[in-house]
């Protein structure tokens, strides 16, 4: 079963505009984590952001999480081609040890 | 550093026959998890060992499906014999310990079982 749930399913933009994918989720969390997967390079973690935090910021990506709306957003800047490639938010519960991801936002960034 | 190793990278059998699939970890990374994803799914976690001891492994289909990891290094995920329905993509994934932290993963085995 999957806990998150990412919205938009696709998105389609040019490059250098920014991308926004958001990322529900249903019971209570210890951390957020977004995860990206290409075919090149497989799945590669981006950020892990925890249940006391708000924002995180990492080069081009910012991630936000609102706890009392079970929500998290992942904000790419100035995208380029390379970004192309499916986003999957992963969760951790409180007393867990697993992650459970998402479906994922496929990004298609168009040069 | 070496990041996880699996191999085959792609395995096309028929259906009721036996297939296996290796991975090799971080070194130094205790904690190994076997994840099966299906196409346009994420990942669904399979099996998570704590070094050598499968601590989490609810979600496999122990009918057909059996893993190890010997020495708690290695592993190696064996299906047997695969069905239709095992056409996916394996992928095998590490961490410094439990998993709470941020996880490796490998670049998967695509499987067709025809």
């Amino acid at each position: 079963s999957q806990q998150g749930e990412e919205d938009p399913q696709a998105l389609s933009i040019q490059e250098g505009e920014n991308a926004t994918m958001n990322c529900s989720y249903k019971t209570s969390i210890n951390n957020l984590q977004w995860y990206r997967q290409n075919s090149g390079r497989g799945l590669v973690h981006l950020i892990l952001i925890r249940s006391n935090e708000r924002e995180k910021h990492s080069g081009r990506l910012r991630v936000t999480l609102d706890t009392s709306k079970k929500s998290s957003s992942l904000l790419i800047t100035a995208s380029r081609a390379a970004d192309t490639a499916s986003y999957f938010c992963a969760t951790v519960a409180p007393y867990g040890n697993k992650l459970v991801f998402g479906a994922g936002t496929i990004l298609r960034v168009k040069s | 550093e070496a990041g996880v190793v699996q191999s085959p990278r792609y395995k096309i059998i028929e259906k009721k026959q036996p297939v296996a699939f290796w991975c090799n970890p971080i070194s130094g990374h205790n904690t190994l998890y076997w994840y099966l994803q299906n196409l346009g799914q994420g990942p669904e976690l399979l099996i998570r060992y704590e070094n050598e001891e499968a601590v989490d492994d609810s979600q496999l289909p122990k009918d057909r499906f059996s893993a190890e990891r010997l020495k708690g290094v290695d592993s190696t995920l064996k299906i047997q014999p695969a069905e239709l329905g095992d056409s996916a993509v394996y992928l095998c994934a590490s961490s410094w310990a439990s998993g709470r932290n941020e996880q490796f993963f490998g670049p998967g085995t695509r499987l067709t079982v025809l």
